[in-house]
């Protein structure tokens, strides 16, 4: 079936640094969402993305889907203490089965 | 409701015996979807629910596991005579299904943290 690769599995920041996370699929996506899970909490819907090369800003998070539909990015400016948990990208598959991708672990160094 | 309620929020329970964990979705939510997770590990699709009918239940690890939806509802995940490595958080999530703004985006709720000793 679809699956996803997300890298890096872990992240290491300094506060105050930048990084991005990316999602990588083999296969056309129609859309790709990313979730953010807190330490010891549940996943939170971030975004959405549907169209090819669609980029979506939120605050300091910055979201693209790459223009094949393949692959998609999260970059973070100006890290804080807050941005520390799991971030998931999530594919829609066939007969609506949203899989999510392994996860990028973020941890902020103050 | 406002949000998707899981019951019960902790379920400590001894190898062998069945337990049932609950999901009552965002009223209105046509789809359900039944996830797991180990500590420290991502999310393992298990069952996903279409109204009443499951389309896809690819996910559930062996038959010990089950999972039904009534009333296009509550659904209830049925795990039988338990093992230590069913130990984990089940996380349970709606959402509407279609084209429009804010289908497909899932909901979850807080969990079902199972510990089988």
């Amino acid at each position: 079936g679809q699956q996803v690769m997300q890298i890096p599995q872990y992240q290491h920041v300094q506060e105050g640094e930048d990084f991005t996370t990316y999602c990588n699929s083999s296969t056309t996506l129609s859309n790709i969402q990313w979730y953010k899970q807190r330490p010891g909490g549940h996943p939170v819907f971030l975004i959405q993305l549907v169209k090819s090369g669609e980029v979506k800003k939120q605050k300091r998070l910055t979201f693209q889907f790459g223009e094949a539909k393949k692959n998609s990015s999260l970059h973070i400016t100006a890290t804080q203490t807050t941005d520390v948990g799991t971030y998931f990208c999530v594919l829609l598959a066939a007969g609506n089965k949203l899989t999510f991708g392994g996860g990028t672990r973020v941890l902020v160094k103050p | 409701g406002a949000g998707v309620s899981q019951s019960p929020s902790n379920k400590v329970t001894e190898k062998g015996k069945d337990v049932e964990l609950r999901c009552d979705p965002i009223s209105g939510h046509t789809a359900l979807y039944w996830y797991r997770q180990r500590l420290g590990q991502g999310l393992e699709f298990l069952i996903y629910f279409q109204g009443n009918s499951a389309p896809d239940k690819s996910g559930l690890p062996s038959d010990r596991f089950s999972a039904e939806r009534t009333g296009e509802s509550v659904s209830t995940l049925t795990i039988q005579r338990t093992q230590q490595e069913d130990s984990a958080v089940y996380l349970c999530a709606s959402s509407l299904v279609g084209t429009g703004g804010g289908a497909n985006v899932l909901t979850f709720g807080a969990g079902s943290r199972l510990t089988v000793l």
